[in-house]
């Protein structure tokens, strides 16, 4: 069993359609870190939660520590929100290296 | 923009070869991190440097060295090229050593024919 668990593993929408990306995790960790890499390649380093809740825009992001439950949250999806969603979680188990989760490939059709 | 860069974008080369990859960090971060992405693949973690010094080492070849240099740049250098080794380099850097949100650079798009 992967240490990071990603849900789903591809997710197609419509544009407007609130989105939810799970991650589990089975380690006790540091940080849970959600980065977006767009199908260009690049990779943007969207959230790092260690409790509680973050909100930037149209995204948010939350993390249940006692869970080991974190999600990603898109509202008012669009077309470009399309990308690949990836968790990551920071471990001393890892000695603080991320632990990569397979990521979750988002289309958003308009 | 994240702040950290890499060069180059793109790299075409034959088996065999050598090659080095450069990345710069965001200014005042110590840590670099060194990522290869296969295709359709996850990230691997290769290595990390913190202020010159190796700092963690992930699943790297023999074939693969890095360095960072005391202005903080880092050198990411793969020989004796094999078609397996395409793929694309990303580095990282962050603030500290640990747990620090990492900025991710452009990537280095690898092939090798």
């Amino acid at each position: 069993k992967n240490e990071v668990e990603q849900s789903p593993q591809n997710l197609t929408a419509q544009e407007g359609e609130f989105i939810t990306i799970n991650c589990s995790y089975s380690v006790g960790i540091s940080a849970l870190h959600w980065l977006q890499q767009h199908p260009g390649g690049g990779i943007v380093s969207l959230f790092m939660l260690s409790s509680g809740k973050k909100k930037h825009g149209r995204l948010i992001a939350t993390i249940n520590i006692q869970e080991k439950h974190s999600s990603l949250h898109i509202t008012a999806s669009h077309p470009r929100d399309s990308a690949v969603y990836i968790c990551a979680v920071s471990s001393m188990d890892s000695n603080y290296q991320l632990i990569w989760g397979a990521g979750t490939k988002l289309i958003i059709k308009p | 923009d994240s702040g950290v860069t890499q060069t180059p974008k793109h790299l075409i080369t034959a088996t065999g070869q050598r090659v080095t990859l450069r990345c710069s960090p965001r200014s005042g971060d110590l840590s670099v991190y060194w990522y290869q992405q296969s295709l359709d693949q996850g990230l691997q973690f290769l290595i990390q440097y913190y202020n010159g010094e190796e700092r963690a080492k992930g699943n790297i070849l023999e074939r693969f060295s890095a360095q960072q240099f005391p202005d903080l740049h880092s050198e990411l250098n793969l020989s004796s090229l094999e078609l397996g080794d395409s793929a694309l380099y990303f580095c990282a850097s962050s603030e500290g050593g640990r747990s620090y949100e990492q900025y991710f650079g452009p990537g280095t798009r690898l092939t090798v024919t």
